[in-house]
C-alpha cells in the first residue's frame, strides 16, 4: 500500500477558481511530519509547507491554505484564485519517526494545470 | 544564500558507461539526500548522508549505484555500467541536522541513457 496517495494525476481548472489537492497518507507512528513541494516545469522542487502531526491547526498563506485532519489521515492543499503561475506539479511528502525523519516518502504528484 | 546546485544540468551517455552526479549543499546543511525522479513519477528516495555518521544506503536500487560525500560538502553519485532504465532525473537536497529539518532541493541532473 502506498505510504502517500495523491489521487488525482491531474486537475485542469481556469485562472480565478479555486482548487484543491488531496493528499491521503498511512504511518503506524504517533508523530510524523507532512510536507509539501511544488514541482514547475523548470524541475526545482519548492517547498511549501511543513506540518507535525501535534499541530492540526489549519495554515494560510496568502493564496495557500492547508488542511489537516488525522482522524481522516489527510492533509489536502488549497489554492484560492488560482492563477497562470501555479501551473505544476505538486507533490506531498511524510516524514516518519522510523526513520528518524530522515527520509522524505513522496506521493505521486498532482499536475495541476491553470489556463487563463 | 546560494541553493543547492547540482553539475551537471543534462547528461547524455550510452548504455554501459560510467557517470557521476555531483551535488553541493547549501552551506552549513549537515544532511544531504539523493533521490530519483522517473518521468511523470514522485520522488524515490536514494541515499542520505549526516555527518560522520554511516550513509543510509537503504534506496540504492542496485549495487551499480554508489555515492560518497567529503565532510560536509560536496557529494557525488555514481552509476557504474549505465542502463536504459537509469534514465531519470537525479535530485540533491540538503538540510540542517534535526528531526525532520526541511529539504531544500537542487536543480536536478537529467539523465538519459542510450
Amino acid at each position: 500500500a502506498q505510504k502517500v496517495t495523491q489521487a488525482q494525476t491531474e486537475i485542469s481548472v481556469v485562472e480565478k477558481e479555486d482548487v484543491t489537492l488531496d493528499c491521503v497518507y498511512e504511518t503506524r507512528d504517533t508523530t510524523y511530519y507532512l510536507f509539501w513541494y511544488k514541482q514547475p516545469p523548470s524541475g526545482e522542487l519548492v517547498f511549501l509547507i511543513r506540518r507535525n502531526s501535534f499541530d492540526e491547526q489549519n495554515e494560510i498563506s496568502g493564496r495557500y491554505s492547508w488542511n489537516f485532519q488525522k482522524s481522516t489521515s489527510s492533509f489536502n492543499f488549497t489554492i484560492t484564485a488560482s492563477q497562470v503561475v501555479d501551473s505544476a506539479v505538486y507533490f506531498c511528502a511524510l516524514s516518519e519517526a522510523w526513520s528518524g525523519y530522515s527520509t522524505l516518502t513522496f506521493g505521486k504528484g498532482t499536475m495541476l494545470l491553470v489556463s487563463p | 544564500g546560494a541553493g543547492v546546485s547540482q553539475s551537471p544540468s543534462n547528461k547524455v551517455t550510452e548504455k554501459g558507461k560510467d557517470v557521476e552526479l555531483r551535488c553541493d549543499p547549501i552551506s552549513g546543511h549537515t544532511a544531504l539526500y539523493w533521490y530519483r525522479q522517473r518521468l511523470g513519477q514522485g520522488l524515490e528516495f536514494l541515499i542520505y548522508f549526516q555527518g560522520n555518521s554511516a550513509p543510509d544506503k537503504s534506496g540504492l536500487p542496485s549495487d551499480r549505484f554508489s555515492a560518497e560525500r567529503t565532510g560536509e560538502s560536496v557529494s557525488t553519485l555514481t552509476i557504474q555500467r549505465t542502463q536504459q532504465e537509469d534514465s531519470a532525473v537525479y535530485l540533491c537536497a540538503s538540510s540542517l541536522e534535526g528531526m525532520a529539518e526541511t529539504q531544500y532541493f537542487g536543480p536536478g541532473t537529467r539523465l538519459l541513457v542510450l
